[in-house]
């Protein structure tokens, strides 16, 4: 168990509303990415947190938005949702100190319906 | 954009089978690849993470393999086991990335007793 939470575990919007998903690293784990992963494609990345800044964005529009907490905790809040926007969203966390060589450990997921 | 490619899509193998598959990547700007397993329902699980042309690592039945210089990782797994079924991702590291992993679309295995 690698210790990494992610509440809730689904969740079913409709097109137009906004949705918050959290995220709770491992302990010492001050790093917090999150990834979007639909369906029969690999994990995609949206953004990354460390010291409550996001320090690397990837291709997703400003729809989506993050935030970090003191505790290292995270949330990814997506506004205006679209059908498209449907998908399993992963977090994965790491300590700073090490780099991009060294393990990243995931939550299970929210899996986020648009209707 | 990155392209990272993984061969084959989907494996059927019986059990006790040796299975192998292939993850491309970027030969330029490497800094690490990253191979997990992911059983449905569970959190992507890491198996290993490998940086230095040439290496090779090993977890119980599962290997990989590492060449920087032509952009491939393989996977290997010995005597697969039904419990082996899952997704095998390979994700990988560039330089100046922050540790953002590029996935590719994975490999779904599929071991049949």
């Amino acid at each position: 168990d690698a210790g990494v939470t992610q509440s809730p575990t689904h969740l079913i919007k409709t097109r137009g509303q906004q949705v918050t998903l959290r995220c709770s690293p491992k302990s010492g784990h001050d790093t917090v990415s999150w990834y979007q992963q639909a369906l029969g494609q690999g994990p995609q990345f949206i953004f990354q947190y460390y010291e409550e800044e996001e320090r690397q964005r990837g291709n997703f529009p400003d729809r989506f938005s993050g935030h970090q907490f003191p505790n290292y905790s995270s949330e990814l809040n997506v506004n205006a949702l679209l059908l498209g926007d449907s998908a399993l969203y992963l977090c994965a966390c790491r300590s700073a100190g090490t780099g991009g060589a060294d393990t990243q450990y995931f939550g299970p997921g929210t899996r986020l319906t648009v209707l | 954009i990155l392209n990272v490619e993984q061969s084959p899509q989907s494996l059927h193998v019986q059990e006790g089978d040796s299975t192998n598959f292939t993850c491309s990547f970027p030969s330029s700007n490497f800094y690490a690849l990253h191979w997990y397993r992911w059983e449905t329902a569970k959190s992507p699980e890491a198996l290993f993470v490998m940086t230095l042309n040439g290496d090779e690592k090993k977890k119980g039945r599962i290997s990989a393999t590492l060449n920087t210089k032509e952009g491939y990782s393989y996977l290997y797994i010995k005597g697969s086991q039904p419990e082996d079924s899952a997704t095998y991702l390979c994700a990988f590291v560039g330089g100046t990335s922050y540790g953002k992993l590029t996935f590719g679309q994975g490999t779904i295995l599929t071991v049949h007793p």
